[in-house]
This record gives C-alpha cells, structure tokens and sequence, in this order.
C-alpha cells in the first residue's frame, strides 16, 4: 500500500507569510494526489486535484506541485482565514484511496 | 448545486450495526461520472477512507473494514447507505459521505456532506 507522509506536523506562521506544506509518497502516485483544507467542525474542503489544478472557488494564493513521489501545496500570502488542517489525498489502483496524516497550519 | 446529507442515529451500542444513509440533492446518483464515498474521523484524528459505490452497484471497500462494511444505493430516492457490524469504541467518528471524481486519471472528493457523529458506547 502506498502512505502518504505529510511534514510538518505543525506549521507556526503569522498572516501574510507564505506557506509550504509537503506530502511525500511511499512509490510513484504520478500526478494523482489532491489536498483538502479542513477548519475545526467542518468537513474537508476540496483545495487541489492533480496535483495542480485548483478546484472552483479556490483562491489564487493557493497552489499545487509535484509529481511522482514529492508534492508541495503553497499558500503564498496567508490570511486567516487560511488557518486548519490540510491533509493531502493520493488516488491508485489498490487501495483506490488514502489520506495523509495532516498538517495543523497555526498562528503564530 | 449538488449537497449531499448524512442521517441516522448518533449513538451505537458495541457490537450491534451502524447505519447511515446520504441523501444527495442537485445531482443525480445514477451519473456515469461519480461514485459514492464513505470516510470517517475519528475525534482529533485523520481521514480514513471507507469505500464506495457505483450507481451500477459495484463497490469498493478499505480492506481494513471490508469484513464489516456494506455500501448500497437506491437510486429511486438518490440516496446512498452504509452499515457497518461489530461495531466497538474504535468505530467512533464522523462519518462524512462524499462524491468521487475523477478527471485525466485522478481522483477526488469533489462534494463533502456536513458529518455526522456516532459514538459507540452503551
């Protein structure tokens, strides 16, 4: 099975400053991956799709790479309301799904 | 605009069944495009993936709770169910249905519904 690692655990960062999380597979997902922000109480909310692509409604300042093994969701000037959790999502052929473990975005 | 709806009961007593039904609204179940996800949360944990249906009928479940878990459709009322058996403390969480979708090979939860909490307790 592929895991997905996401680092850091917990980001420390004040409004306004940019944000780079990391997800890192186990094997190859190609450009199969997804990231989702969740705010404490709410369900996941879609963030990115293949890799790269953001979803509708999705701010600019926020922006996915990567492909294979080693994938980046950065947020380039952070607001507040940009703090949660954001957990990444990988998509292959068995399982067909798995989620990261997260990355709790405080401020700082 | 597609919603999707989690209902059944909050509370489960350890070892009898779990059962939650998703009611979607402004899609229809029977598209070709989408199956029909289960994934739950523990509290204070992450996601776990739990499996999903195609409109058709044919399902796919995490292999960690395959023996326990059942998804089905009823696509007359455009809604989806879960059960799950031998529930313990561990089954505790949130349970949240979702829309997968997939575009040029990747795929994703595109709709969440709000979630639902069941506690297994007695």
């Amino acid at each position: 099975d592929i895991v997905l690692t996401q680092s850091p655990v917990t980001l420390s960062l004040s409004p306004g400053e940019r944000a780079t999380l990391s997800c890192r597979a186990s094997q190859s997902v190609r450009n199969y991956l997804a990231w989702y922000q969740q705010k404490p109480g709410q369900a996941p909310r879609l963030l990115i799709y293949g890799a790269s692509n953001r979803a509708t409604g999705i701010p600019a300042r926020f922006s996915g790479s990567g492909s294979g093994t080693d994938f980046t969701l950065t947020i380039s000037s952070l607001e507040p309301e940009d703090f949660a959790v954001y957990y990444c999502q990988h998509r292959s052929n068995w399982p067909p799904c798995s989620f990261g473990q997260g990355t709790k975005l405080e401020i700082k | 605009q597609v919603q999707l709806q989690e209902s059944g009961p909050g509370l489960v007593r350890p070892s009898q069944t779990l059962s939650l039904t998703c009611t979607v609204s402004g899609d229809s179940i029977s598209s070709d495009d989408y199956y029909w996800s289960w994934i739950r949360q523990p509290p204070g944990k992450g996601l776990e993936w739990i499996g999903y249906i195609y409109f058709r009928g044919s399902t796919y479940y995490n292999p960690s709770l395959k023996s326990r878990v059942t998804i089905s459709v009823d696509t007359s009322k455009n809604q989806f169910s879960l059960k799950l058996t031998s529930v313990t403390a561990a089954d505790t969480a949130v349970y949240y249905c979702a829309r997968w979708d997939c575009t040029n090979g990747s795929c994703y939860f595109s709709y969440w519904g709000q979630g639902t909490l069941v506690t297994v307790s007695s």
